[in-house]
């Protein structure tokens, strides 16, 4: 079945305690993103990735870092948690459709990781 | 930089009647808009996408609409059902910055029956 999965769902933690959100897919897609959900802002891009290795900022970057070192996976660190890092991350994976860009409708979100920082 | 928007935080419909969800945009480059579906607990839901040389795309149930002019957009979902009761989202990316998407920050559609 294709999915992607992101692991823990659920994290309560303490400022400045490091954390990894991790991310993976099993559909081979080139394109992956992480993004933030907060009430009445909608879904923030924190960072995307066009490839092993191609990471970019997106408008949210501060406080993130990420990596990808294989296809799969993209975690999400947070070195040093602060409680205005509390929000509900979704990853996101699409194929990339070469010039006609990413194909929204085979992009797949993950269920979510819920983070609250105390 | 981009800056999606939508009108209304909440939209009541009865069941079987249209719904309307609008959508704003301030980029006039933004090349490509993407509707998603949120349901409660789930991750964001790919509905219609559409690209700025067209200005009416179909799909089932749903219709998206594009106004350049006045950088709108709009959702309509015909004949609404009580699935449809979710927070929709508008999403545009502008083609100079490749597929760095911006969401709007959601409509909540809330269907009577």
């Amino acid at each position: 079945e294709a999915q992607v999965t992101q692991n823990p769902r659920y994290l309560i933690t303490v400022t400045g305690k490091k954390l990894t959100v991790t991310c993976s897919q099993n559909m081979n897609h080139e394109y992956m993103s992480w993004y933030r959900q907060d009430p009445g802002l909608g879904l923030r891009q924190i960072y995307y990735s066009m490839n092993v290795e191609v990471t970019d900022k997106g408008d949210v970057p501060e406080g993130y870092k990420v990596s990808r070192k294989e296809k799969r996976n993209f975690p999400l660190i947070l070195e040093s948690p602060s409680p205005n890092q509390t929000s509900l991350y979704f990853c996101a994976s699409t194929p990339w459709g070469g010039t006609s860009g990413n194909r929204a409708d085979t992009q797949y979100f993950g269920p979510g990781t819920r983070l609250t920082v105390l | 930089g981009e800056s999606v928007g939508l009108h209304l935080p909440t939209l009541s419909v009865q069941e079987g009647d249209n719904s309307i969800i609008n959508c704003a945009y301030s980029n006039s480059a933004s090349d490509y808009f993407i509707w998603y579906k949120q349901e409660s607990g789930k991750g964001p839901q790919f509905i219609i996408d559409i690209r700025s040389n067209m200005d009416k795309r179909q799909g089932q149930r749903v219709t998206v609409l594009l106004n350049k002019t006045v950088k709108h957009l709009s959702l309509q979902i015909a004949a609404t059902q009580p699935g449809d009761s979710a927070v929709y989202f508008c999403a545009g990316s502008p083609q100079a910055a490749g597929n760095k998407l911006t969401f709007g920050g959601g409509t909540r559609v809330l269907v009577k029956p």
